[in-house]
């Protein structure tokens, strides 16, 4: 039972470095998710896609962008990262949108930029 | 705008005692669904019980229960027999319609610590 699967677990990056944060689900599910946990708080959302071929901003979008491949994968970027990026940052899916739905979420990728 | 506010930063309990970790929450939308979510050491998120604004139960999930309080804007969860593995960060969350597209908003958690 693979669930949510992001890629890598670790990376550290230097200042304006770029790299791609993958994720991919096997739930057949409609919405997908980005968000960031900094130390010792709540997970804020960066992006979400509602359904294929849609993306939208979240409540921290600044820095990011996404890209909904097809209906299994988004992935999140970071063009030129900067300190304040550092952080664990979990994708997750969920059959829709509607308010009884619960997230399924991915094991978290911890990503360090000096 | 949704805000949820978990206002226990930290939490001792002995283990095998009952524990209430305290989540209050503001919407001003008519539907929408509260969760708890418990984030061991290793990091993963997992879900541990859901309540509906429109349920008329309290939702109960084996030890897990949600006290929900709707007129009073709360849904804390409680832990009953506590166990070691309960040690944790546990997090409040509510998803409700609003313009982005139902997001699911989280608290700031309460870390649980189970005394043997």
């Amino acid at each position: 039972n693979a669930g949510v699967t992001q890629t890598p677990k670790f990376q550290v990056l230097k200042t304006g470095q770029s790299m791609t944060l993958q994720c991919a689900q096997d739930m057949n599910h409609n919405s997908m998710y980005w968000y960031r946990q900094d130390p010792g708080m709540g997970l804020r959302l960066i992006y979400y896609s509602a359904s294929e071929g849609t993306t939208d901003k979240g409540e921290v979008p600044n820095g990011y962008n996404v890209s909904r491949l097809n209906k299994r994968e988004f992935s999140l970027r970071l063009e030129s990262a900067a300190p304040s990026q550092t952080s664990v940052y979990f994708c997750a899916s969920s059959a829709g949108t509607g308010y009884d739905e619960k997230l399924f979420f991915g094991s978290g990728t911890q990503l360090s930029v000096l | 705008a949704q805000k949820i506010t978990q206002t226990q930063p930290g939490m001792f309990v002995q283990e095998k005692e009952a524990v209430t970790l305290d989540c209050t929450y503001d919407t001003s939308d008519p539907s929408y669904g509260l969760f708890w979510y418990k984030q061991p050491s290793s990091g993963e998120m997992i879900f541990l019980i859901y309540q509906g604004s429109y349920d008329q139960q309290n939702a109960t999930e084996g030890r897990y229960s949600l006290n929900f309080q709707k007129a009073r804007k709360s849904a804390n969860l409680v832990i009953s027999a506590s166990q070691l593995g309960d040690s944790a960060m546990y997090f409040c969350a509510m998803r409700g319609f609003n313009n982005a597209g139902n997001m699911l908003t989280f608290g700031g958690g309460t870390r649980l610590m189970v005394k043997p």
